[in-house]
């Protein structure tokens, strides 16, 4: 199946700390895996995504790595500032060309 | 400008009514996405298509249905079948195998 596990589920970090939030896949197919972040009463907009021949992107304080083996990807985001906080999703794309979503994870930056 | 739109932003249903959801694209985008997003429970894929006239359930289409008659448009229908409605609704359009991009939502109420 094309399941996407996320965790954790909610977040709380100090300003200035870094973030982490994991997520792991089942399909070996997959080979799109962006990130979202979504704030209240809107829709999801994409921070960074990475493709399957790809280990690690990084755009400022935002990196994304993907482990193929042990089918996991994770986000990273550095320096944290209050206006990081928010829904965010991870997905994956695979042979079916279907996007599906983790759960997603609250993240709350305290100032 | 180039984006997605969902209408009607707030949409309120009496029970046994079905309901029409509105999404349009006028990013020149082959796929397109429904999803419903419960509390707790992230981006839930109910229908999807890759190419106009074709289209493909997915993980909770039962109550729903959409049609793809034009590249631009994917409207969603809430029928009487779908017992628990209630939900904010997102459409979504990409290139295949792309970045997707998000409407604003609609939220579903059943009065």
């Amino acid at each position: 199946g094309e399941n996407v596990e996320q965790h954790p589920s909610t977040l709380s970090v100090q300003e200035g700390d870094s973030a982490v939030i994991k997520c792991t896949y089942s399909d070996s197919a997959s080979n799109y895996f962006p990130w979202y972040k979504q704030e209240l009463g809107k829709g999801p907009q994409l921070i960074i995504d990475i493709r399957s021949n790809v280990g690690e992107k990084k755009d400022q304080r935002i990196a994304v790595t993907l482990n193929k083996t042990a089918k996991h990807f994770s986000l990273h985001i550095t320096e944290t500032q209050p206006e990081d906080s928010a829904v965010y999703f991870c997905a994956q794309q695979g042979g079916s060309e279907k996007l599906v979503f983790g759960k997603g994870t609250k993240l709350t930056v305290n100032p | 400008d180039g984006g997605i739109t969902q209408s009607p932003k707030y949409l309120f249903r009496k029970e046994g009514q079905n309901v029409t959801l509105s999404c349009e694209q006028n990013l020149n985008h082959d796929a397109m996405y429904w999803y419903r997003q419960d509390p707790g429970q992230g981006l839930r894929l109910i229908y999807y298509s890759q190419i106009v006239n074709d289209f493909q359930k997915g993980d909770i289409a039962e109550g729903y249905s959409v049609s793809r008659e034009k590249k631009e448009s994917f409207p969603l229908t809430v029928t009487s079948a779908q017992k628990n409605p209630t939900a904010f609704y997102l459409c979504a359009s990409s290139h295949r195998r792309g970045e997707a991009f998000f409407g604003q939502g609609t939220r579903l109420t059943v009065v």
